[in-house]
């Protein structure tokens, strides 16, 4: 079952613009990934917050997490062309068992 | 370093046949992992294998089987292929199996007719 979902389904901004995606998920979790999609090809990992983490940078990328509302938000400031992308939340319920479960998906477009 | 690669890209089979998809990794890397993605439905996990010689089922196992060769190869095998196989298979590794990322290969996708 989907553990993540994210919102929204699609977004489509200017070039330039802040882009931020949001995710929930349902269960406790020991981290919480971001992975971005380009069409046709596989995830590319972006960043990991573990649980205790409410915050984490990455160049571009600002990630926010709350446990208390099961929720995550990516944001990627100053967008580009080649922000372009699916970009999925993954989470990692712990327990040693299982892979990550992925949500479905933002779809986001720059228009240059 | 080629990193996780997948063979092959595509393929196509008739209902009833038989495949190997086969992954490598040449990272060391101890876990690794086989997704489905359909449309709209984001990764869901048929397989993983937390360490050499281990395997374990995941969420949509049914109509799978994986071996887990040796530290690098991780092959999923379908043995009676049905139209609802139809998807795209990515094969992903990582150091440990849980507070690690995965690294994904390219994606192979099969067409079942």
């Amino acid at each position: 079952s989907q553990q993540g979902e994210e919102d929204p389904q699609a977004l489509s901004i200017q070039e330039g613009e802040n882009a931020t995606m949001n995710c929930s998920y349902k269960t406790s979790i020991n981290n919480l990934q971001w992975y971005r999609q380009n069409s046709g090809r596989g995830l590319v990992h972006l960043i990991l917050i573990r649980s205790n983490e409410r915050e984490k940078h990455s160049g571009r990328l600002r990630v926010t997490l709350d446990t208390s509302k099961k929720s995550s938000s990516l944001l990627i400031t100053a967008s580009r062309a080649a922000d372009t992308a699916s970009y999925f939340c993954a989470t990692d319920s712990g327990g040693g068992a299982d892979g990550l479960t992925f949500g479905k998906g933002t779809h986001l477009i720059i228009q240059p | 370093n080629a990193g996780v690669t997948q063979t092959p890209k595509f393929q196509v089979l008739k209902t009833g046949q038989s495949m190997t998809l086969q992954c490598a990794q040449d990272m060391n890397h101890n876990s690794m992992y086989w997704y489905r993605q359909d449309p709209g439905m984001g990764l869901r996990l048929i397989y993983y294998s937390a360490s050499e010689g281990t395997t374990d089922k995941g969420e949509v196992p049914n109509g799978y089987n994986v071996s887990r060769l040796n530290k690098r190869e991780f092959s999923l095998r379908l043995e009676s292929a049905a139209p609802s196989q139809t998807s795209v298979y990515f094969c992903a590794s990582s150091l440990r199996q849980t507070h690690y990322e995965q690294y994904f290969g390219p994606g192979t996708r099969l067409t079942v007719t």
